[in-house]
């Protein structure tokens, strides 16, 4: 179990530029989940998928925000046409619905993706 | 929809003292979690307590939950220098779906040595 990966780490972007992360979940987790966090605050909700299908997405999520689970695996989340304000740590995590080891609801995190827009 | 809100905001110990935070939230919950976060390990999960359970225990920590207060506590006893991080609670309302969970801004401890 190497845990949740995200990529990249960091990431500056000028205003008005696209950007895309990923994450890669635990192997065997088919829920995963995008958050995002800004200073000082706890991490808000974005989405979240079962296997390929997108099952709820925030309002934070506006048109510029598209994310995408393609074979059930790892997942994007793009970005279009960001703005200063999208500066933030985005948090990805997964669980799985037939978690055995844990409690049920238990979602594990990645270390998130800190994007910086100038 | 369901969100935390911890108390107190900050927190300030010492080592080997123990350290107390409360969540309060709205409505009837299914279960309510708590997660901490520091910078080297990111946010991890801690323990989770359902509504017909009133304390859970893991190593060092002491749950509570009072549902008829619509609150919960997380004790971590004994602290350590590496306790140094922020803590959130996530109640899970029973009306909200389950895929997602909503923090509070959470309590920032600081345990000196």
């Amino acid at each position: 179990d190497t845990g949740v990966s995200q990529n990249p780490r960091h990431k500056i972007t000028k205003r008005g530029q696209n950007v895309t992360f990923r994450c890669d979940p635990i192997s065997e987790h088919n829920r995963l989940y995008w958050y995002r966090q800004t200073l000082g605050q706890g991490p808000e909700f974005l989405t979240y998928f079962q296997n390929e299908a997108q099952l709820e997405k925030s309002r934070l999520l506006s048109d510029r925000f598209s994310a995408e689970r393609p074979k059930g695996s790892f997942s994007t989340l793009e970005i279009q046409r960001t703005e200063q304000g999208d500066s933030a740590m985005y948090l990805c995590a997964s669980s799985s619905s037939e978690d055995s080891g844990g409690a049920p609801d238990t979602q594990y995190f990645g270390p998130g993706t800190r994007l910086t827009v100038l | 929809s369901q969100q935390g809100e911890e108390d107190p905001q900050a927190l300030s110990i010492q080592e080997g003292e123990n350290a107390t935070m409360n969540c309060s939230y709205k409505t009837s919950i299914n279960n309510l979690q708590w997660y901490r976060q520091n910078s080297g390990r990111g946010l991890v999960h801690l323990i989770l307590i359902r509504s017909n359970e009133r304390e859970k225990h893991s190593g060092r920590l002491r749950v509570t939950l009072d549902t008829s207060k619509k609150s919960s506590s997380l004790l971590i006893t004994a602290s350590r220098a590496a306790d140094t991080a922020s803590y959130f609670c996530a109640p899970r309302g029973r009306t909200d779906s389950w895929g997602k969970l909503q923090f509070g801004a959470g309590t920032q401890v600081v345990v000196t040595p």
